[in-house]
């Protein structure tokens, strides 16, 4: 069966360090990836998307790649700060799109 | 531009009421998506509509759930004789086109079930 795994279900780190949140996935092949943040009591809101033949996606201090022969992909947090402390999701998307249960990250100051 | 809109945010229902829950896509966008999310746990995809049509039902339980998208206004999520396993936090996420790339989400309604 399908199965997408985020790592571990909570990550905590100091400001200023890179933030790594890992997707791993099984039985699937997405044609995209894509990486929200949600806050408690709110909707997630769209980060980033990475196509299937992309390697690697940035966006100010965010960076993403996706490894389809791993099938796993990474989301990278640089120069973290305590407003980055959410939980971030990862979904995967071909006819339709499927999510993680998410990895809840705090960033200390 | 609003955003995607859902109503009510929180709605409390003893087990056996019906308990139905509003979206409203952002302008433009005629796909509507939606997902419920327990405590602890990832969204889980439930249904996708286009305007008057059920696209992808796969995610619905069989009973008691519901959902329509009517040519005018918002998507209904119908929940019949609701029990406490449905206490939940229910988002509905629009899109502009079918293809699902970036769903632009609700901020939810938490349905509590006595």
């Amino acid at each position: 069966s399908q199965k997408i795994e985020q790592n571990s279900e909570a990550l905590n780190i100091q400001e200023g360090k890179t933030a790594t949140l890992t997707c791993n996935y099984t039985n699937y092949s997405p044609a995209y990836l894509q990486w929200y943040r949600q806050d408690p009591g709110r909707g997630p809101v769209f980060l980033l998307l990475i196509r299937e033949n992309e390697k690697e996606k940035r966006k100010e201090r965010l960076k993403v790649t996706f490894d389809t022969t791993l099938k796993q992909s990474l989301f990278h947090i640089t120069a973290s700060q305590p407003a980055d402390s959410a939980t971030y999701l990862c979904a995967l998307g071909d006819n339709d799109m499927r999510f993680g249960a998410g990895t809840r990250l705090t960033v200390k100051p | 531009n609003a955003g995607v809109m859902q109503n009510p945010r929180h709605l409390v229902r003893r087990r056996g009421q019906e308990a139905r829950l509003r979206c409203s896509p952002m302008k433009g966008h005629s796909h509507v998506y939606w997902y419920r999310q327990l405590p602890e746990e990832g969204l889980k995809f439930m249904v996708y509509l286009q305007k008057e049509n059920i696209i992808d039902e796969s995610g619905m339980p069989k009973e008691r759930f519901s959902a329509e998208f009517p040519k005018e206004g918002p998507s209904i999520l119908r929940i019949q004789q609701v029990v406490r396993g449905d206490s939940a936090a229910y988002f509905c996420a629009s899109s502009e086109d079918r293809h699902q790339e970036t769903q632009y989400f609700g901020p939810g309604t938490r349905l509590l079930v006595l």
